[in-house]
């Protein structure tokens, strides 16, 4: 029973580049979460996506950012021309879509570091 | 939006003791409140959650608590273990549709042999 997957583990960009992480769902999950975290922070909220339609993107920068959840394949999130403030840790979520409240489970992580 | 708060940012406890982590959150239409613990380098994993309809929830030496008057709910770890030690943070959700969850700054509890 594979959890939530993500890759890669770790990512290095050099300015300007561009970043690309996956996220697969936990089996039978439908809904995706993207969360930024940045050194001794909290997470913070980027984007909620179900399979082919952006719920709430609220989170997400208006420029270089952008998230999509095709109907075959894991969830990708894209930052294009990457600057050094893009380096945090990426988590991504997933929940089964069934009902309100739903448990949230991560997966590990991509660690991106733009040098 | 929804905005949460979470005390303290560190705690130090000796092995055996209880340990106490407080967040409040500001938008009453909240009802939903799990708590996460994150070791170095690895994923949030959830560890208890609670549901507005009840006041405590409890799970072996972890106990949730809430208050929805006061709009704070609480972390209760007892006997505590080194391996207790990790970073804590709590969140909310509004649970609708728009699934979102709004997290603190996180708890790094030390637990000392």
């Amino acid at each position: 029973n594979a959890g939530v997957m993500q890759n890669p583990r770790h990512l290095v960009r050099r300015r300007g580049q561009e970043a690309r992480l996956r996220c697969s769902p936990m089996k039978g999950h439908s809904h995706v979460y993207w969360y930024r975290q940045l050194p001794e922070e909290g997470l913070k909220f980027m984007v909620y996506l179900q399979k082919e339609n952006i719920i709430d993107e609220s989170g997400m920068p208006k420029e270089r950012f952008s998230a999509e959840f095709p109907k075959e394949g894991p969830s990708i999130l894209r930052i294009q021309q990457v600057v050094r403030g893009d380096s945090a840790a990426y988590f991504c979520a997933s929940s089964s879509g069934t009902g309100i409240q739903e448990t949230q489970y991560f997966g590990p992580g991509t660690r991106l570091l733009v040098l | 939006g929804e905005n949460v708060e979470q005390h303290p940012s560190t705690l130090s406890v000796q092995e055996g003791d209880s340990a106490v982590i407080k967040c409040t959150y500001s938008d009453s239409a909240s009802n939903y409140f799990p708590w996460y613990k994150q070791e170095l380098g690895k994923r949030p994993q959830l560890i208890i959650d609670i549901r507005s309809n009840v006041g405590e929830k409890k799970d072996q030496r972890i106990a949730v608590t809430l208050n929805k008057t006061a709009k704070h709910f609480s972390l209760h770890i007892t006997e505590t273990q080194p391996e207790d030690s990790a970073v804590y943070f709590c969140a909310a959700n509004k649970g609708s549709t728009l699934g979102r969850l709004y997290f603190g700054r996180g708890t790094q509890l030390t637990v000392w042999p």
